[in-house]
């Protein structure tokens, strides 16, 4: 079956350059997305890129794609305190836009 | 757009009750999706409707549990009876054809 997996926690100063990594196993993913999730909230789409894609950049955000791998990266330049929040990497798993979510990523910002 | 609404957002109970989360989906969404959050286990799915009907249940934990979706703008997850292990935030989510899931603010449950 599928599975998503990430790192649980991650700890960047302000300013510096944060880098959240995921590795999936379904090779046939068609979408592969990042959700953030602040306290308290459900959560948002921050960005996603196609599966024939390598690299998508948006604004602070580039997401790295390596298909042969499996592997997603999420790169926050500029890293600041309202960045503090958990990251999911998520794939589509296939038809009726099924999403298979990861175990989400703890960012915390230090001032 | 009020985004997917989620009722109640809080909700303690005690063990043996029954308990029912009601979700309203984004109008125009045709897929509508059930997840239970927890520290221990993350975010896991439940169940997903598509056009109001049930197409993956394999993620509802067991018989206690059961989901609806009479009509394409009102779905319930009710828990018959409750028990504490179920205490959880609760997320409803809503999706057109293009993936994007938009989820709701979540009802944490709390079972005494």
């Amino acid at each position: 079956g599928e599975d998503v997996e990430q790192s649980l926690f991650l700890s960047v100063r302000e300013g510096d350059s944060s880098v959240i990594n995921c590795t999936y196993t379904d090779s046939s993913s068609t979408y592969l997305y990042w959700y953030k999730q602040e306290p308290g909230a459900g959560l948002q789409l921050l960005t996603y890129i196609f599966s024939n894609m390598d690299m998508k950049q948006d604004q602070r955000l580039t997401v790295l794609l390596n298909k042969k791998d499996k592997h997603l990266s999420l790169r926050i330049a500029d890293t600041q305190t309202g960045d503090s929040a958990i990251y999911f990497c998520a794939e589509n798993s296939g038809g009726y836009q099924k999403v298979t979510f990861g175990t989400g990523t703890k960012l915390q910002v230090i001032p | 757009d009020a985004g997917v609404i989620q009722s109640p957002r809080h909700e303690v109970t005690e063990m043996g009750q029954e308990v029912t989360l009601r979700c309203k989906p984004i109008s125009g969404h045709n897929s509508l999706f059930w997840y239970r959050q927890t520290m221990m286990r993350g975010l896991e799915l439940l169940i997903y409707f598509n056009n109001n009907v049930p197409i993956d249940d394999s993620g509802m934990p067991e018989d206690r549990f059961s989901a609806k979706m009479p009509n394409a703008s009102f779905s319930t997850l009710k828990i018959q009876p409750s028990e504490p292990r179920d205490s959880a935030v609760y997320f409803c989510a809503s999706s057109r054809q293009d993936n994007e899931q938009f989820f709701g603010p979540g009802t944490r449950l709390t079972v005494l």
